[in-house]
């Protein structure tokens, strides 16, 4: 099943902060994000396999409450690079190495 | 860091004919694959997971007579759209984990249209 991601689109200013949702209704192994580029394939950012696991890829980092079946992706001191469509992909318990993905955050960051 | 290569990027063929995509990881062996489907502006969709050595499984809903799935070694997994027709036209995108590096590698995907 399809995780439910928030908000469908963003809008920044370079410098500025955001913060991108992703839920599931099924039990995770693991959240994956990645972004993807008009045209191009989806890159991979970072995995998160533990509950209140965070990391961080410079100026991006996530969190993933393993109990609320919850992750979000923080975008910080945005730049322009960071334009594009964030994914997030969810790996079940019961389905381990499918990702499910949500529909996708479009990003625009301005100068 | 892990590489997936995928052929060709951009393929165009007529209505009734057949397609084949090659997805293969340079740098790594894949003993799993996995086939997405991309609409634009949508999602990627899980089409199927493809296993050397074994029949890939397919996600409900996908037909496996159409998209036929070959893993003939550890580095190649192949796509074949057969009998394609417009409504397939798409971006067709596989990737494969390196168990080294956490998360998984897409190849840079196939867009494929059919007239």
């Amino acid at each position: 099943q399809q995780p439910v991601q928030s908000p469908q689109a963003v809008i920044l200013r370079e410098g500025e902060d955001a913060v991108i949702n992703c839920s599931s209704s099924k039990a995770l192994y693991s959240v994956h994000w990645y972004r993807q580029k008009h045209g191009e394939a989806p890159v991979f950012l970072m995995i998160l396999l533990k509950g209140g696991e965070q990391k961080g890829h410079e100026k991006i980092s996530a969190s993933f409450n393993e109990k609320k079946q919850q992750s979000s992706l923080y975008l910080t001191a945005s730049q322009l690079s960071y334009s594009g469509t964030y994914f997030c992909g969810t790996e079940g318990t019961d389905s381990w190495g499918k990702l499910q993905f949500g529909a996708g955050t479009q990003v625009v960051v301005t100068p | 860091g892990a590489v997936v290569s995928q052929h060709p990027s951009r393929v165009i063929c007529k209505s009734g004919t057949s397609v084949k995509i090659e997805c293969r990881s340079l740098d790594f062996q894949a003993t799993t694959m996995f086939w997405y489907r991309q609409f634009p502006k949508q999602s990627l969709m899980l089409m199927a997971t493809s296993n050397e050595g074994s029949k890939a499984t397919y996600e409900q809903g996908v037909e496996k007579d159409k998209f036929l799935i070959n893993h003939a070694s550890l580095t190649l997994s192949t796509l074949t759209v057969t009998s394609a027709h417009p409504e397939d036209s798409s971006f067709y995108i596989c990737s494969a984990s390196s168990s080294g590096v956490g998360g998984y590698t897409f190849g840079s995907g196939t867009r494929l249209t059919v007239v």
